[in-house]
C-alpha cells in the first residue's frame, strides 16, 4: 500500500527566506507526482505535476524536483512571501487515476 | 483550466437528516469523479470512486449505505450523507478526472473547492 509522508508538518519562516519542503513515498512504482496548495475551508489548487520520467519541473519561484528511485520529491520556494501561506500537500499518481496524498506541510510566511 | 464545482460550498443541518452534495465537471465529461474527506489539519482521505453508469466503489472501511453516490451523466456526482450524524462534520471533496490522450497514465485530476458539512 502506497504511503505518503511529508516533512516537516509545519514550517514558519520570515519573509524573503528560501525554503524547502520534503515528500516520501514508500512504492517507487509512481506515473506522476504533484504539488497541491490549500488555502484554509478552500479546494486544492494544482502548482506542479511531475512525470514519474521526469526530474523536475519549474513554474515562477517554485520548483519540484522528483528521485522516483528513492522515493523523494521536494518543491523549493524561492524568496518567500506571505501570500505563500498555505498548507502544501503533495500526492502520487499510482493505479488508474488514483492519488494518495501526504498530510501537508502548513507554512507560514512571516512579514 | 478546467472548472469543477461544488454545491453548496457550506451546509448546516440537524442531527438525522440526509444531505446532498454536488460535483459538476463544468467545461469536460468525466467518466470518473472521486470523493475525499478531510477532517481539520488532515490530509484528503478518498472516500469512493464514482463511475458514470455504474456502481461506485467505496474504499475499505467507508459505509456505502451511509455515504450514497450517484454519477448519473458524466457532468454531474452526487453524494448523500444519510441520517448524517456530528462526526459526520467534515470537509467534503469532489474531484473529476479529464481524460488524456495516451489513457489513465496522462489523464488529470481537477478538484473542486470543497464543501463543509456541520451536523448538530
Amino acid at each position: 500500500k502506497q504511503e505518503v509522508t511529508q516533512i516537516p508538518a509545519a514550517l514558519s519562516v520570515p519573509e524573503g527566506e528560501n525554503l524547502v519542503l520534503n515528500c516520501s513515498f514508500t512504492d517507487s512504482a509512481i506515473y506522476n507526482l504533484q504539488w497541491f496548495r490549500q488555502d484554509p475551508g478552500k479546494g486544492l489548487t494544482s502548482l506542479l505535476l511531475i512525470q514519474s520520467s521526469q526530474r523536475e519541473q519549474t513554474s515562477g519561484r517554485l520548483n519540484a524536483s522528483l528521485d522516483k528511485s528513492s522515493g523523494r520529491s521536494t518543491l523549493y520556494i524561492a524568496a518567500s512571501q506571505p501570500g505563500d501561506s498555505a498548507t502544501y500537500l503533495c500526492a502520487v499518481k499510482t493505479s488508474g487515476s488514483r492519488l494518495t496524498f501526504g498530510e501537508g506541510t502548513q507554512l507560514t510566511v512571516n512579514p | 483550466g478546467a472548472v469543477v464545482s461544488q454545491h453548496p460550498s457550506r451546509v448546516i443541518c440537524k442531527s438525522g437528516t440526509s444531505v446532498k452534495i454536488e460535483c459538476r465537471s463544468l467545461d469536460f465529461q468525466a467518466t470518473t469523479m472521486f470523493w475525499y474527506r478531510q477532517f481539520p489539519k488532515q490530509s484528503l482521505m478518498l472516500m469512493a470512486t464514482s463511475n458514470e453508469g455504474s456502481k461506485a466503489t467505496y474504499e475499505q472501511g467507508v459505509e456505502k449505505d451511509k455515504f450514497l453516490i450517484n454519477h448519473a451523466s458524466l457532468t454531474l456526482s452526487t453524494l448523500t450523507v444519510t441520517s448524517a450524524h456530528p462526526e459526520d462534520s467534515s470537509f467534503y471533496i469532489c474531484s473529476a478526472v479529464r481524460p488524456g490522450l495516451a489513457g489513465g497514465v496522462t489523464d488529470t485530476q481537477y478538484f473542486g473547492p470543497g464543501t463543509r458539512l456541520t451536523v448538530l
